[in-house]
């Protein structure tokens, strides 16, 4: 069965610093891994997915995430935070075939301060 | 084009009542998935559906109940409801089912319905 860890429940990081949000996933197969983004009170976005080919993938608003097969691992980074950024962020992983179901990770409360 | 739309926006309801929450996809998307997210919680899957059928269900009970219509639209039904069914409640909408490596249908969700039951 799919399962995703995302071992830290809050981030506080000061603007303009870098960011890295951690991710680990468990799947039988290689797996569809994404990066969704959620503002108070509103769905979710996605910021980013891996499906195969080069590991290091990009996504919208200058995030980026590395998938690392031999950790189980697919991190989301950003160079320089803006306070715009603030938001919760979970890391999912889906299945490669039938039914669509993505498993979500608990999320990461990111907080940006000044 | 219009994304995910769901209604209604908010809600509240009492124990025991039965709630219909609706969700319309992406013009030209087939498929349809529920969520719920319980606050504080990631989303965890409830069904989809894809060509009027049920294609796929999570660990939910059979108080939860959906269906999707010709036009692609789909409701979810809550009977009996309890207080733990107070949750954000997500659509999400996707062109088919995924087939195989490369061709993973992208869920793309809607705002949501918040829940409360008292």
């Amino acid at each position: 069965a799919q399962s995703v860890t995302q071992p830290d429940i809050h981030i506080t990081v000061s603007e303009g610093a870098s960011l890295e949000l951690r991710c680990n996933y468990s799947y039988g197969a290689t797996p569809y891994l994404f990066w969704y983004v959620q503002s108070p009170g509103q769905g979710l976005q996605l910021l980013l997915k891996y499906f195969s080919g080069d590991t290091l993938v990009q996504g919208i608003k200058g995030f980026e995430a590395e998938f690392k097969r031999s950790q189980s691992s697919f991190n989301l980074r950003k160079p320089s935070v803006h306070w715009s950024d603030a938001a919760e962020y979970f890391c999912a992983v889906g299945a490669s075939t039938g039914f669509q179901k993505l498993v979500f990770g608990t999320g990461t409360r990111l907080l940006v301060s000044p | 084009d219009a994304g995910v739309t769901q209604s209604p926006t908010h809600l509240i309801k009492t124990r025991g009542q039965h709630v219909t929450l609706r969700c319309s996809p992406i013009s030209g998307h087939k498929s349809v998935s529920w969520y719920q997210q319980v606050l504080g919680q990631g989303p965890q899957f409830i069904f989809q559906y894809y060509e009027k059928e049920e294609r796929g269900r999570g660990n939910f009970p059979d108080r939860f109940s959906a269906r999707q219509f010709p036009n692609y639209s789909s409701e979810l039904n809550v009977n009996a409801l309890l207080l733990g069914d107070s949750a954000l409640y997500l659509c999400a909408s996707s062109p088919g089912l995924a087939g195989g490596r490369g061709s993973y249908n992208e869920q793309f969700f809607g705002p949501g319905t918040r829940l409360t039951v008292l």
